[in-house]
């Protein structure tokens, strides 16, 4: 069936530094790529999106790209924050409108 | 815009009990949404599509007959946790897809915990 592969499923940067998370999915079709940020016991927050017909998308610290003919998408965060620490989770639409999710990265930004 | 609530945020149930968790969408009408489970440190996975005046379709390896949706108006959805049993004890999350078809507006979650 569809899946979604995310990796690293951990990953510790400074304060500063850069942050970079990598998706791959499986069905061509799929043609809308969200990416959320968990906090323990809470909802998945959006935090950015990318649809199919765009190669790349920024929003201030947060930046996305995709590469549909290798089916590879990532996210990427600069001058991380401690408060960017959390789970992030990629996900991808597949038939029927539904989301298919990524393993999770627990991102830990350290002071 | 774009509110999704969910209740009750928690239970804690006898096994053998029955739970019902409702997923309301509260200032968009939702034909479509969707219910997840979350196990500690484990990803979102979808359980089941529920349509609006239709049956859900259920995800390979969810029972359908031990969780009942009911998605009778174009603003509720509700999931029932049927004969709970301890394993049963996750994060139950629902989803509701919104106006332009392809982003979905989470729930807050229900903590399901059964004794």
């Amino acid at each position: 069936g569809e899946n979604v592969e995310q990796h690293p499923s951990t990953l510790s940067v400074q304060e500063g530094d850069s942050a970079v998370i990598k998706c791959t999915y499986s069905d061509s079709a799929s043609n809308y790529f969200p990416w959320y940020k968990q906090e323990l016991g809470k909802r998945p927050q959006l935090i950015i999106d990318i649809r199919s017909n765009v190669g790349e998308k920024k929003d201030q610290r947060i930046a996305v790209t995709l590469n549909k003919t290798a089916k590879h998408f990532s996210l990427h965060i600069t001058e991380t924050q401690p408060e960017d620490s959390a789970v992030y989770f990629c996900a991808a639409i597949i038939s029927g409108g539904k989301l298919i999710f990524g393993q999770g990265t627990e991102l830990s930004v350290k002071p | 815009g774009a509110v999704v609530s969910q209740h009750p945020s928690w239970v804690i149930c006898k096994s053998g009990t029955s739970v019902k968790i409702e997923c309301r969408s509260l200032d968009f009408q939702a034909t479509t949404m969707f219910w997840y489970r979350q196990f500690p440190k484990q990803s979102l996975m979808l359980m089941a599509t529920s349509n609006e005046g239709s049956k859900a379709t259920y995800e390979q390896g969810v029972e359908k007959d031990k969780f009942l949706i009911n998605h009778a108006s174009l603003t509720l959805s509700t999931l029932t946790v049927t004969s709970a049993h301890p394993e049963d004890s996750s994060f139950y999350i629902c989803s509701a897809r919104g106006p332009s078809g392809n982003e979905q507006f989470f729930g807050p979650g229900t903590r399901l915990t059964v004794l």
